[in-house]
């Protein structure tokens, strides 16, 4: 079983549309919580932390549920400069180091 | 202004050539990453460093080298004993104190191995 696991989409939605990805991970242990964007042939940029009581930042919003080992990001009102892959990050329990999903992949069409 | 910088963007190394990619950083942050991002793949972790003159092997060293002579940097050495060593190579660096433990990264340097 992967460590971090992701749906890979695609998911395509029209502009304005809400979207929810989720995420599920092995380790109990994991303390920390993100969600990365990566667009294309770039970086990975931090998008949000995700904490226990869930949090939103404008149109995104993230929670966690430690009981299922399960994170999830909403986006509201789809921009097409949403378009990109959404990356699930976990730290390794008790190390400093983190551990990537392979990404889920949106593509915002007029 | 603060960030990571990676050279060269871009690099093509014949077989059996060693290269090395910088990584430099002025966010004085004590640790720094590597890792390896293949087409459809996640990150993977190849060396790590905490501390000044000290680094460990992640899941894929095999291949790499590594040396932390100096906070602010963070060289890779990928030699010939690496057997696929087209990839996006992105470092990283992040706090161990005083906050959480995201990480933040370099553009990236993309090696193809003519």
């Amino acid at each position: 079983r992967k460590e971090v696991e992701q749906d890979p989409g695609p998911f395509n939605v029209p502009e304005g549309a809400t979207v929810a990805f989720n995420c599920t991970y092995s380790n109990s242990a994991s303390q920390s919580f993100f969600w990365y964007r990566q667009d294309c042939r770039k970086e990975p940029k931090l998008l949000m932390s995700v904490y226990s009581s869930g949090n939103e930042d404008g149109r995104f919003t993230a929670q966690l549920n430690r009981a299922s080992q399960y994170i999830s990001l909403l986006i509201r009102d789809s921009k097409l400069s949403d378009s990109a892959t959404y990356l699930c990050v976990v730290d390794k329990g008790g190390y400093n180091k983190l551990i990537f999903g392979a990404g889920t992949r949106l593509a915002v069409h007029p | 202004d603060g960030g990571i910088t990676q050279s060269p963007k871009y690099l093509f190394r014949k077989e059996g050539q060693n290269v090395t990619l910088s990584c430099e950083q002025n966010l004085n942050h004590d640790a720094m990453y590597w890792y390896r991002q293949d087409p459809g793949q996640g990150l993977r972790l190849i060396y790590y460093s905490q501390i000044v003159n000290d680094f460990q092997k992640g899941d894929i060293a095999e291949g790499y080298s590594v040396s932390r002579e100096k906070k602010e940097s963070f060289p890779l050495t990928v030699t010939s004993a690496q057997k696929n060593p087209t990839a996006f190579y992105l470092c990283a660096s992040g706090r161990l104190a005083g906050g959480g433990n995201e990480q933040f990264f370099g553009p990236g340097t993309r090696l193809t191995v003519l």
